[in-house]
């Protein structure tokens, strides 16, 4: 079956630190996946997507992930966060045939403290 | 980016009522989707749909409930009759095409069903 895990509930970082959020996937074969971001009262906003090729992926905001078959994962990093920064993140997989609904994983909150 | 709208962002009604969730996609996307989300708790694919269609469904699709998209106008979601657990956020995507084709989400309609 597929699935997407989000080990880390909640993360709090100080605003200029470094971040990583996890994201495991279950899929056989190399799913598409992305990585989207919740603000309060608002729809989810595309970071980055992997399809194929290079397995690091570059987004938006100075986010970046990287694929890793042999691991199954897709995580996500940002150098330097800002307050802004702040908001549920959610890892996402879909099938490259037939279907196309996203399977996201339980999300992770960002806190980031000044 | 492009915009997804959804009315409206709020509804609360009474258990067995019947309630239309509407969602006006991007102009020129093809494939159109709706996921629920529990508070706190991930999101989940309920349906998409295409050339008028549905594609695929999942088992929380239940049977009071139904998607269209006459002529071209909002895409909806309808649920006859509700019920308590269907009280939720639900949040309406379109995507151009499917496969691994961004979707773009709305800001989601807040049910609440008393």
């Amino acid at each position: 079956a597929q699935s997407v895990t989000q080990p880390d509930a909640r993360v709090t970082v100080s605003e200029g630190a470094s971040l990583q959020l996890r994201c495991k996937y279950s899929y056989s074969g190399t799913p598409y996946l992305f990585w989207y971001v919740q603000y309060p009262r608002q729809g989810l906003q595309l970071l980055l997507k992997y399809y194929s090729g290079d397995p690091v992926v570059q987004g938006v905001n100075g986010f970046e992930a990287e694929f890793s078959k042999s691991n199954s994962s897709f995580h996500l990093r940002k150098a330097s966060v800002h307050w802004s920064d702040s908001a549920v993140y959610f890892c996402a997989l879909s099938a490259r045939q037939g279907g196309r609904a996203l399977i996201f994983g339980t999300g992770t909150t960002v806190s980031v403290s000044p | 980016g492009p915009k997804v709208l959804q009315i409206p962002s709020h509804q609360i009604i009474d258990m067995g009522q019947m309630v239309t969730l509407n969602c006006d996609p991007v102009s020129n996307h093809l494939y159109f989707y709706w996921y629920k989300q529990i508070l706190g708790q991930q999101m989940e694919f309920l349906v998409n749909f295409y050339n008028g269609k549905v594609m695929e469904k999942s088992k929380l699709f239940k049977d009071q409930f139904s998607v269209e998209r006459p002529d071209g106008s909002y895409f909806t979601l309808k649920i006859q009759p509700t019920a308590l657990e269907d009280s939720a956020v639900y949040f309406c995507a379109s995507s151009f095409t499917g496969g691994a084709n961004t979707q773009y989400f709305g800001p989601g309609t807040r049910l609440l069903v008393l």
